[in-house]
């Protein structure tokens, strides 16, 4: 069983479309994250959920919009789609106490045209 | 700019022999954790250590941190061809707070094992 899921696997679209991501993780988990990971593979962290409530937005511009309807779900919507957004998207997940490991999906590819 | 930084970034090696990659960090840790990942695909916990541990081994792979330096390395005994990936270590910050869960990222070691 998929553990953490990302849907889709690869988005391509046009500059200023909006576009959503969607995260779901089965293991348990209260603790959701969004990371991007440039053409560099380097890997930072956008934002964070514990039990639905923003407590990481690390300042990533508006058109970022995260939204947790329950704690095994994060969704990311990107308004008004630009180049530089082109990226791979990782969500993540991991228990809000214990063993800090984070538990990763397979990654969203968007690129922006 | 980037919390931390990984030496070699690239390593390419023989199967059967051992890789050792670094990592520097710059802010006071919890702990330290290492991630492996696979040609598009996400990354997968590897180990992690806490800051008042030194070393620490699981299976083929040993892990050390000189909190001290603020540094780490991993080294990875008898490669195989299976461990070509790229591997990240992150900095986790004191548990608690707005700041818990919130892993700095190294750009990484892209590792290639021979067969």
């Amino acid at each position: 069983d998929t553990a953490v899921s990302q849907t889709p696997k690869y988005l391509v679209t046009q500059m200023g479309n909006d576009k959503s991501i969607k995260c779901e993780q089965n293991l348990g988990h209260d603790t959701m994250y969004w990371y991007k990971q440039d053409s560099k593979k380097f890997l930072k962290i956008m934002f964070s959920y514990n039990n639905k409530e923003l407590i990481i937005n690390e300042t990533v511009p508006n058109r970022f919009s995260p939204k947790s309807p329950d704690k095994a779900h994060l969704n990311l919507h990107i308004n008004s789609l630009e180049l530089g957004d082109s990226a791979v998207y990782f969500c993540a997940s991991s228990q809000a106490s214990g063993s800090p490991e984070q538990y990763f999906g397979p990654g969203t590819r968007l690129t922006v045209t | 700019s980037q919390q931390g930084e990984e030496d070699p970034q690239a390593l390419s090696i023989q199967e059967g022999e051992n890789a050792t990659m670094n990592c520097s960090y710059k802010t006071s840790i919890n702990n330290l954790q290492w991630y492996r990942q696979n040609s598009g695909r996400g990354l997968v916990h590897l180990i992690l250590i806490r800051s008042n541990e030194r070393e620490k081994h699981s299976g083929r792979l040993r892990v050390t941190l000189d909190t001290s330096k603020k540094s780490s390395s991993l080294l990875i005994t008898a490669s195989r061809a299976a461990d070509t990936a790229s591997y990240f270590c992150a900095a986790g910050p004191n548990a608690g707070g707005t700041s818990y869960g919130k892993l700095t990222f190294g750009q990484g070691t892209i590792l290639t094992v021979h067969p």
